[in-house]
């Protein structure tokens, strides 16, 4: 069985610039998380999908930042304009029961 | 206050030793306690999942639940090299959100 898979595996972007980061989860499950590590700092919670719907966005820092996923498959963050304090790593996670969840490998993020 | 304190070591210990990692909490809400194995770039891995309290083994590991004390442990038994990496504990209210740990890097020498 596959795992949570991230695209791209690190991107450099100035600031101003606009991301995506991409998310594939496992197959089948319906529970989608973001999180995001910052240097030097622990990993934090962004945001929480069941199947399409955003179930709990409590940790998105601001209105820069815009999640989506659509058809309940894969989901995208998107970060517009990116900032210096953007940079980190992004991380993807899924859930079958919304308990136990599988990360991906991340995205690193560097803002210029 | 952090909702998790988790000592950043680094932790270096000979081949074949008990390897103890700890975290402390804050909220005596969290019901969902887990470890995660992170290699370098790479993403974190599940190791163990306890709800509430008590004791779990898995092979070489044993996680354990402290409630009253709002203290979470991990111990690796016959550390092997391939157990150097960054152990994360992580805890959860509802088993969603979770709250990480900054992690404790520790290195097994052969």
């Amino acid at each position: 069985e596959a795992g949570v898979t991230q695209f791209p595996s690190h991107s450099v972007i100035e600031k101003g610039q606009t991301v995506t980061l991409r998310c594939d989860p496992i197959s089948g499950h319906d529970n989608l998380y973001w999180y995001r590590r910052v240097m030097g700092k622990e990993i934090k919670f962004l945001l929480h999908f069941v199947k399409e719907s955003k179930q709990d966005e409590s940790g998105m820092p601001n209105n820069r930042f815009l999640a989506e996923r659509t058809g309940g498959t894969y989901s995208t963050l998107k970060v517009q304009p990116a900032e210096l304090e953007d940079s980190g790593v992004y991380f993807c996670a899924s859930s079958s029961n919304g308990d136990t969840q599988y990360f991906g490998p991340g995205t690193r993020l560097t803002v210029l | 206050q952090k909702e998790v304190e988790q000592d950043p070591g680094p932790l270096s210990v000979p081949e074949g030793a008990i390897v103890s990692l700890n975290c402390t909490y804050s909220n005596s809400a969290f019901q969902y306690f887990m470890w995660y194995r992170q290699y370098s770039r790479k993403g974190p891995e599940l190791l163990m999942y306890t709800y509430s309290s008590g004791n779990k083994e898995d092979g070489r590991f044993t996680a354990q639940v402290d409630k009253s004390s709002k203290y979470i442990s991990l111990f690796i038994r016959d550390s092997q090299p391939s157990d150097s990496a960054t152990y994360l504990c992580a805890m959860s209210f509802t088993g969603n959100q979770f709250y990480f740990g900054t992690g404790t890097s520790l290195t097994v020498i052969p």
